[in-house]
């Protein structure tokens, strides 16, 4: 069974500029979360999706935004970058959105933004 | 307020000895706890969790985990250290009222040969 798979993995993006980071989940997982990893902020919640409804969101700016699909694929979108925004972004998947369930992640995408 | 605290920010330990990386987490409901692992420039990996039943857990690696009600703690541990156990650890919590999982901040464990 695949896992969860992210793409890009790298890119780098300037200030200002918007970028959107994709997310395939586990094939049957329908809740798929973001989180953002950096050195000194450690890791961050962003956002839950499931069944297409976000369900918890953390404590990030309007800019952040994200949106699943039917076949329960994700994006989040960043607009209006800032320099603070370089992170890693983790994208995992869990079968359902119940406390308590295991959550799987992929292997990230590197965002650099100059 | 939910929340999850790991007080080391680094563990080290020689091989073949015993590990401990500590986590402790805020009462607030009945709690689930999680150990991930991370290996450089890769994301986390599941090692064990609690929900409820018996204290002890083993997970991937050898690795077990000891839910402490009245202490509020969900200590990492394993008997013999390896090597190839030097990473990057996090515990989760995470609530019955809500699906959000919390990371506590990491504790690298550098294990020497």
């Amino acid at each position: 069974k695949a896992g969860v798979t992210q793409t890009p993995r790298y890119l780098i993006k300037t200030r200002g500029q918007q970028v959107t980071l994709s997310c395939s989940p586990i094939s049957g997982h329908r809740s798929v979360s973001w989180y953002q990893q950096t050195p000194g902020q450690g890791l961050q919640f962003l956002f839950e999706y499931f069944s297409e409804t976000q369900r918890n969101k953390g404590n990030f700016p309007g800019r952040f935004s994200g949106r699943q699909f039917s076949n329960s694929r994700s994006e989040m979108n960043v607009s209006t970058l800032e320099l603070g925004d370089s992170a890693l972004y983790l994208c995992a998947s869990s079968s359902t959105s119940s406390s308590g369930n295991t959550i799987y992640f992929g292997e990230g995408s590197w965002l650099t933004v100059v | 307020a939910q929340s999850v605290a790991q007080p080391e920010d680094q563990v080290n330990v020689a091989e073949g000895n015993p590990l401990t990386v500590k986590c402790t987490y805020s009462v607030s409901g009945n709690p689930y706890l999680f150990w991930y692992v991370q290996y450089p420039n890769r994301g986390l990996q599941f090692l064990l969790k609690y929900i409820t039943g018996d204290n002890l857990v083993k997970g991937s690696y050898g690795f077990e985990a000891e839910f402490n009600k009245s202490q509020t703690s969900f200590h990492l541990k394993k008997p013999s250290a390896l090597v190839s156990d030097s990473a990057l650890y996090f515990c989760a919590v995470s609530y019955v009222e809500t699906s959000k999982i919390i990371f506590g901040s990491g504790t690298r464990l550098s294990i020497r040969p």
